[in-house]
């Protein structure tokens, strides 16, 4: 069964403090691997998409990779803006309209 | 205005009422979306509009009714909602190629806070 798991459930990071996040996926013929950022009371924010396995992509203090079976977003020197929810989810070859979301990680940036 | 607008953004409603959910997209994408987002959930895909067909969510309850005039506008019709429908919906748009190809990301907008009393 297809399957999206996020860890940790939740993330408290002093300023300044690196860290990543990961997103552990089981599917069947991967069509993308996509981290979005959610603020409370917001629709969640797109922040990447990777296809393969060895890519990585960049966007200020934040870089994700990926690998055939997990993928991670890393922080770096965070700052309190940086503060929301990170949702991972992956798309399968069988059902390409269909994402299988993660619980997502809710990282806390204290100043 | 930009990217996709979601109206109203918080909706108060007793199991009786009948409403409905506004959403549109300034993107120029091709497929549309409802997902349910529930507390200690993964996102919930309710319906999908895609190159003008309509995809559903089996699960999903006929008290939920969606409608797709065009490929700008969605709507998802409520009526005799039970307590744990409450939720946010969100709505999110994407440009959908050949079943072959690579996801493309979906867009969301902000979602309505649904509270069913």
């Amino acid at each position: 069964e297809d399957q999206v798991t996020q860890s940790p459930e939740a993330l408290r990071l002093q300023e300044g403090e690196s860290s990543s996040l990961n997103c552990s996926y089981t599917v069947s013929g991967l069509r993308g691997l996509f981290w979005y950022r959610q603020d409370p009371g917001k629709g969640p924010e797109f922040l990447f998409t990777l296809y393969s396995a060895g890519e990585e992509k960049e966007k200020e203090r934040l870089k994700a990779t990926l690998t055939k079976k997990e993928s991670f977003l890393h922080i770096t020197a965070p700052k309190p803006e940086d503060s929301a929810t990170y949702l991972c989810a992956a798309a399968n070859a069988g059902n390409n309209r269909k994402l299988i979301w993660g619980l997502g990680t809710s990282l806390a940036v204290n100043p | 205005e930009t990217g996709v607008t979601q109206t109203p953004r918080h909706l108060v409603m007793g199991m009786t009422n009948k409403k409905s959910l506004k959403c549109e997209q300034h993107l120029g994408h091709n497929a549309m979306y409802w997902y349910k987002q529930s507390a200690k959930k993964p996102l919930e895909l309710m319906f999908v509009y895609s190159l003008e067909e309509r995809v559903e969510n089996n699960s999903v309850p006929s008290r939920f009714s969606p409608e797709c005039p065009n490929s700008s506008h969605l709507f998802l019709h409520l009526h005799t909602l039970q307590p744990e429908d409450s939720a946010l919906y969100l709505c999110a748009s994407s440009q959908v190629g050949p079943p072959s190809s690579y996801n493309s990301p979906l867009h969301f907008g902000n979602g309505t806070r649904l509270t069913v009393t």
